[in-house]
Parts: structure tokens; C-alpha cells; sequence
């Protein structure tokens, strides 16, 4: 039975490239969240989807930033054009329908150059 | 505009003694509170939680009290134990499926 799966668990990218950051729930969870941790401070709350809907994006910036989660395959983070300041540690989380408890990934730590 | 706080980013206890780590909210349409606890390079771990239909929640060496009149909870680990150290983050969510809002955290060190 295993948890919520993060890749990669760590990403180095220059300025300017994309960054992909990949999570699988639990099994049987059909709700994802994406939070960010900037270094000194705690979580954010970025993104909260279901399959292929978009529920709230409040948490996202307006720009470069998109998410998906998809009928098959994993919830995809994607950061466009990458700045110094996206680095930070990427967390997803997973809930099962009915639960309001989110269970967190390992992270992928980013780090723009 | 910070909607759940901690104030103490950081708190020491002997090994044994009792750990109590605060948490205050400001929006009154909160209804359920977690901790969670994040040992470094780690995605944090569900803790504990509770309803704000209850005012207190148990379980082993961790308690959760709740006063909703004074938006205020607490997290009491006793006794405490250096496998313990860690941050712990507190959270809270207006309804079911909501986006869950996080304290900044409290770092917890326990001293043998």
C-alpha cells in the first residue's frame, strides 16, 4: 500500500527551462494537492484538483505556472520558464473522497540556477 | 494576512516533560484542524486532528485541544521523547475537499 509518490525528488534547472514535477496518490485517493515550502518559511497551498477537473487554483501564480491531473497517469506540476525564486521544496498531497485528512509525498526539492 | 499562527517558531523540553505547542486562527468559518509533523528533507506526516464539534482529541501521547471561542488549539505530547524533534505544523480547513491552510510551523527539540 504505498504512499503518495513524488518524482523527482530533487530537479536542478537553469533559468529559463521548464521543471515537470510528477505525483501519484494513494491508491484509491482522488483529490491532489500541490503546496510549496519556500526555504524559511512554511507550507502554501498552490493547487487542488480531482481527475482532469481544476478545483482551486488560487494558491498558483497568475503566470508560467500550470497543474493537471489527468483520467490516467500522474498529477503534473509544470513551471515555465524558471526563475531563482521557484526554488523551493514542491509538496502533493492525496485525500480520499469524504476525508478532509491530505496525505503528503516525500517533496521534490527544485533549485534554479 | 496570515490565517492560522504560530507564534513560537521554536521550543525546547527535556525528555519526559511535557510539550505544548500553540496555534491561533483568525477566520471563524474554520471547522477542522490538523498537525502535522516534517522531519527535514521529508513531506510532513499527519499527526493528529479534530473537529470543531469537539473540544479535545486523543491519541497515545498526543492530545489536541481545541477552544473555538478563543480560536486557539493546542498540542500537548507527553511525555516527550527525542524521536520526537521535529517541526510541527498546524492546519486548519473550512470544509470537506477544501485547500488546507498551514501554520509557518513550530520547531520542536526534545533533549535527551
Amino acid at each position: 500500500n504505498a504512499g503518495v509518490m513524488q518524482n523527482p525528488r530533487h530537479l536542478v534547472r537553469r533559468r529559463g527551462q521548464e521543471a515537470r514535477l510528477r505525483c501519484s496518490p494513494m491508491k484509491g485517493h482522488s483529490h491532489v494537492y500541490w503546496y510549496r515550502q519556500l526555504p524559511e518559511e512554511g507550507l502554501k497551498f498552490m493547487v487542488y484538483l480531482q481527475k482532469e477537473n481544476i478545483i482551486d487554483e488560487s494558491g498558483m501564480p497568475k503566470e508560467r505556472f500550470s497543474a493537471e491531473f489527468p483520467k490516467e497517469g500522474p498529477s503534473i506540476l509544470r513551471i515555465q520558464q524558471v526563475v531563482r525564486g521557484d526554488s523551493a521544496a514542491y509538496f502533493c498531497a492525496s485525500s480520499p473522497k469524504g476525508s478532509e485528512t491530505q496525505y503528503f509525498g516525500p517533496g521534490t526539492r527544485l533549485l534554479v540556477l | 494576512d496570515q490565517q492560522v499562527k504560530q507564534n513560537s517558531p521554536s521550543l525546547s523540553v527535556q525528555e519526559g516533560r511535557i510539550s505544548i505547542l500553540n496555534c491561533d486562527y483568525t477566520n471563524s468559518m474554520f471547522d477542522y484542524f490538523l498537525w502535522y509533523k516534517k522531519y527535514p528533507a521529508e513531506g510532513p506526516t499527519f499527526l493528529i486532528s479534530i473537529s470543531s464539534i469537539k473540544d479535545k482529541n486523543e491519541d497515545g501521547r498526543f492530545t489536541v485541544f481545541l477552544n473555538k471561542s478563543a480560536k486557539h488549539l493546542s498540542l500537548h505530547i507527553v511525555p516527550s521523547q527525542p524521536g520526537d524533534s521535529a517541526v510541527y505544523f498546524c492546519a486548519a480547513s473550512g470544509t470537506s475537499y477544501d485547500k488546507v491552510i498551514f501554520g509557518p510551523g513550530t520547531s520542536l527539540s526534545v533533549i535527551p
